[in-house]
């Protein structure tokens, strides 16, 4: 298995309380990504990226901002969260190329209360 | 447009018999096509993949599945199921050109009654 360890693995937080989840990967794989896993839908996408500085928006961006300031480090960042925001975080690393395996961490469960 | 279809939300079997859990997909591009497992409060953890070499894939823990680009299919089997086989499965399609958005399908519960 890829290296990949997210932190925290579960956090309680307050409504509009910031929150920042780390996910770091020993890989040096190029791409890293953000999912959540919410009952009935599966894992959507929150921000990828394709390189250090280099990040793009998923399908369910709004209200997360990422960082990648170094090539094992994956920030993601709830600017101000909602209870909408309750769920389980999975970070994934993959390196280039096409069909390249998508590896994923072990996940952190976030509660917004 | 891509897109991912399993058409099964839970799947039933008893132990010790085949395993099918269907997946549809929809790509303009060659994709290449996954199969993940994800036990309860883990994460995702590969099963077999497909990037257009052989069309039938062996995958671990005796998993199988074949590619069938004139039905858009991408089928997961098993010849017998054991009761750790019990978890959700998820189908995930990629363009080929890797851009990191993956689509996944909806998942499928397994369920392996003794």
């Amino acid at each position: 298995d890829a290296g990949i360890t997210q932190s925290p693995r579960h956090k309680v937080t307050e409504t509009g309380t910031p929150v920042t989840l780390r996910c770091h990967q020993t890989e040096n794989h190029r791409y890293m990504y953000w999912y959540r896993q919410d009952p009935g839908h599966g894992l959507r996408l929150i921000h990828y990226s394709y390189g250090v500085k280099d990040t793009d928006k998923g399908e369910v961006s709004d209200g997360y901002s990422v960082s990648r300031s170094k090539t094992e480090d994956f920030l993601l960042t709830l600017e101000s969260a909602t209870s909408s925001q309750t769920s389980v975080y999975f970070c994934a690393t993959s390196g280039q190329g096409a069909g390249n395996t998508i590896y994923f961490g072990e996940g952190s469960w976030l509660t917004v209360v | 447009a891509q897109s991912v279809t399993q058409l099964d939300s839970h799947v039933s079997v008893s132990e010790g018999t085949p395993v099918l859990l269907r997946c549809n997909y929809s790509s303009s591009y060659s994709p290449s096509l996954f199969w993940y497992v994800q036990h309860p409060n883990k994460g995702l953890q590969l099963l077999l993949k497909y990037t257009s070499a052989a069309t039938l894939v062996k995958g671990i823990n005796g998993f199988e599945a074949e590619f069938k680009k004139s039905e858009t299919s991408f089928h997961l089997t098993k010849p017998s199921a054991h009761m750790s086989d019990a978890a959700e499965y998820f189908c995930v399609v990629t363009p080929s050109s890797n851009t990191g958005k993956l689509i996944f399908g909806q998942g499928t519960t397994l369920q392996v009654k003794p």
